[in-house]
């Protein structure tokens, strides 16, 4: 079946950067595309961008743009989201998911949370 | 960006009760909507997409409606592990956008 399995819980201070991970299993890792959104704390959804893991395209929302970026490596099923100059309103669960065959996202990671804190 | 608005955010009712989400979007999505459930602490769960199309292993007593910009998620008799928050999504077109969530609770 398929599995998203993302790393563990990160502490930064802001202005640093943090990248997390995402290992896909279960299923072609360049058959469909992987989305990053995440949620602050008792907040709602929100859409980061996306990877294409085959080409390595890219397309980021535009409240990111500049300070996000997504890249895999195929050679182990990992995607992955590099998000810089942090600062404490990005604290929150990021979540990476799968878009299946229905054009929607059908599998997600477990999440990672985030913490932006001096 | 497509703005996407539900209602209500909190919605109290109990179990056999018949509950119904409303989610309207800033503009036309066609189809393009999908509902999820989630709980705490855990990872978005799709239940519902192309509007009305239920995802594999979701229990019949969900059922989704609408297209342009009126959709609803209609819940025909709650169960206790249906107490969760609610997310609309479209995806339309880019940025995707998510509703604010409703809260189903006892």
């Amino acid at each position: 079946q398929v599995q998203l399995v993302q790393s563990g819980a990160e502490v930064k201070k802001p202005g640093a950067s943090v990248k997390v991970s995402c290992k896909a299993s279960g299923y072609t890792f360049t058959g469909d595309y992987i989305h990053w959104v995440r949620q602050a704390p008792g907040q709602g959804l929100e859409w980061m961008g996306w990877i294409n893991p085959h080409s390595g395209s890219t397309n980021y929302a535009q409240k990111f743009q500049g300070r996000v970026t997504m890249t895999r490596d195929t050679s182990i099923s990992t995607a992955y989201v590099e998000l810089f100059s942090l600062r404490s309103d990005d604290t929150a669960v990021y979540y990476c998911a799968r878009r299946g065959m229905h054009l929607v996202v059908d599998s997600w990671g477990q999440g990672t949370l985030v913490t932006v804190s001096s | 960006d497509i703005q996407m608005t539900q209602s209500p955010s909190t919605l109290s009712a109990s179990v056999g009760d018949r509950v119904t989400i409303t989610c309207r979007a800033s503009q036309s999505i066609s189809s393009w909507l999908a509902w999820y459930q989630q709980k705490p602490g855990k990872a978005p769960k799709l239940l519902i997409y192309k509007a009305s199309s239920l995802e594999s292993g979701v229990p019949s007593s969900f059922s989704g409606s609408g297209s342009g910009t009126e959709f609803t998620l209609t819940i025909s008799s709650l169960q206790p592990d249906d107490f969760a928050t609610y997310y609309c999504q479209q995806y339309n077109s880019f940025p995707w956008t998510f509703g604010q969530g409703t809260k189903v609770e006892i």
